[in-house]
């Protein structure tokens, strides 16, 4: 119930496409969704993060849909740019085992120009 | 400073050797967390601390792990009698108390020979 998975493995997408990434989980308890975005040889980087009261949530060019329901989330990245390319992973935190985070394995996005 | 510093960047060490790995968190941060990459892989939770409690050990692969956090300020991450299974990125990652976004370090890159 703790899993988090996510797909696709990877994707490659023209210059000015759209990215979409989805994760999907067990456990509803869960109750913080964050993306994070990872170049090569650096730490992820907090992305854009949503919780399961909102249904989406836009920053810039990167939105999050959230479908409580479903149990299903998912990363559109708008107008991808050859400088979005990199690894992407979903998370998900249940508040009761403190703040830490499960991840999905990752998508690895490749934007040509 | 003004980001989670780890070190060694990489260290390269022969199988049954003992390694130390240092995460330096950012200053006020009271949560700190250690996770593990391997090639191509997801994040996998390994030890949380937070504030004097005692630590979340349940990521732990095994009793060859363990990881202390000194003046609940820098953390070591000690890896007795290593196996090439061992061999993944080792990032550290901090967060103030009640936010939960993380910073990650830049990660260790650990490699068993």
């Amino acid at each position: 119930q703790q899993q988090v998975k996510q797909s696709p493995q990877s994707l490659i997408v023209q210059k000015g496409g759209i990215s979409i990434i989805n994760c999907a989980y067990e456990n509803t308890a869960f109750d913080y969704f964050p993306w994070y975005q990872q170049f090569p040889g650096k730490g992820p980087a907090l992305l854009i993060a949503i919780r399961p009261d909102v249904s989406e949530k836009k920053e810039g060019r990167f939105t999050i849909s959230f479908n409580k329901s479903a149990k299903q989330f998912s990363l559109h990245i708008m107008d991808s740019q050859p400088g979005d390319s990199a690894t992407y992973f979903c998370a998900a935190r249940l508040m009761a085992a403190g703040n830490k985070l499960t991840f999905g394995g990752g998508t690895r996005v490749l934007v040509k120009p | 400073g003004a980001g989670v510093s780890q070190s060694p960047s990489n260290k390269v060490t022969e199988k049954g050797k003992d390694v130390e790995l240092r995460c330096d968190p950012i200053s006020g941060h009271t949560a700190l967390y250690w996770y593990r990459q391997s090639l191509g892989q997801g994040l996998e939770f390994l030890i949380y601390f937070q504030g004097n409690s005692a630590p979340d050990k349940s990521g732990l692969p095994s009793d060859r792990f363990s990881a202390e956090r000194t003046g609940g300020s820098v953390s070591t991450l000690t890896i007795q009698r290593t196996q090439q299974e061992d061999s993944a990125v080792y990032l550290c990652a901090s967060s103030p108390r009640l936010s939960y976004g993380y910073t990650f370090g830049s990660g260790t890159r650990l490699t068993v020979v």
